[in-house]
């Protein structure tokens, strides 16, 4: 069976700091995702990535970039941490296009 | 941006009781509506899906409804156990065309 790895599981970070969060998968999955869950808010989509150098946005990518150098990884930035922010980063991925998804353990943060 | 309404945002269930959680979308060309389970600490993870072409789908104590013409869906958990109680999202989205739309989550509570 196969695994996404998320790193670094906890992340505390100053306010305005640039900050990464990594995810690998070995499913050779082709779609990758990162999704922000906010208490009481679901899970909102950042951006998503069909394919290796691919990349399309989320209805949440405002303060975000994000890069797929090769398939097995995606990467996420937050560009300008705000100060009291608090959250969980989801990466998840599946074979096509919206169809099953396996989804990692999450990152999470807090900002100072 | 579209919507998935899902409710209640928690519940409390006696065990051996059934627990009924529901959802509604907007967007009537959404055919793939997944349901995913999530226990504190972890990702969240598949635990039944159903297409458009059908109104039920059953798997084990799990069931899913879809009803077409009210755009709601609904999971239903029969002999409700203490190690169910975790939150639950619904999904909907076009089936290997697009990004999933996730509800906000109902936090699910088993008491033996």
């Amino acid at each position: 069976g196969g695994i996404i790895t998320q790193t670094p599981k906890f992340l505390i970070g100053q306010e305005g700091q640039k900050l990464t969060l990594k995810c690998q998968q070995n499913f050779n999955h082709d779609t990758m995702y990162w999704y922000r869950q906010d208490s009481g808010k679901g899970l909102r989509l950042i951006y998503y990535s069909i394919t290796e150098n691919d990349l399309q946005k989320g209805d949440l990518s405002e303060g975000y970039d994000a890069s797929r150098e090769k398939k097995s990884s995606f990467s996420l930035t937050v560009t300008s941490a705000q100060k009291n922010e608090m959250a969980v980063f989801l990466c998840a991925s599946s074979i096509g296009v919206n169809s099953d998804y396996t989804f990692g353990s999450g990152t999470r943060l807090l900002v100072i | 941006q579209q919507q998935v309404r899902q409710s209640p945002q928690s519940l409390t269930v006696w065990e051996g009781g059934t627990t009924v959680l529901t959802c509604s979308y907007e967007d009537s060309t959404f055919n793939y509506f997944p349901w995913y389970q999530q226990f504190p600490g972890e990702g969240p993870a598949l635990l039944i899906s159903i297409l458009s072409v059908s109104d039920k789908k059953e798997d084990g104590r799990f069931t899913t409804f879809f009803n077409k013409r009210e755009k709601k869906l609904s999971l239903h958990i029969i002999d409700s156990q203490p190690g169910d109680s975790a939150t639950y999202f619904c999904a909907a989205g076009n089936y290997n065309q697009g990004k999933l739309i996730f509800g906000q989550g109902t936090k699910l509570s088993i008491k033996p």
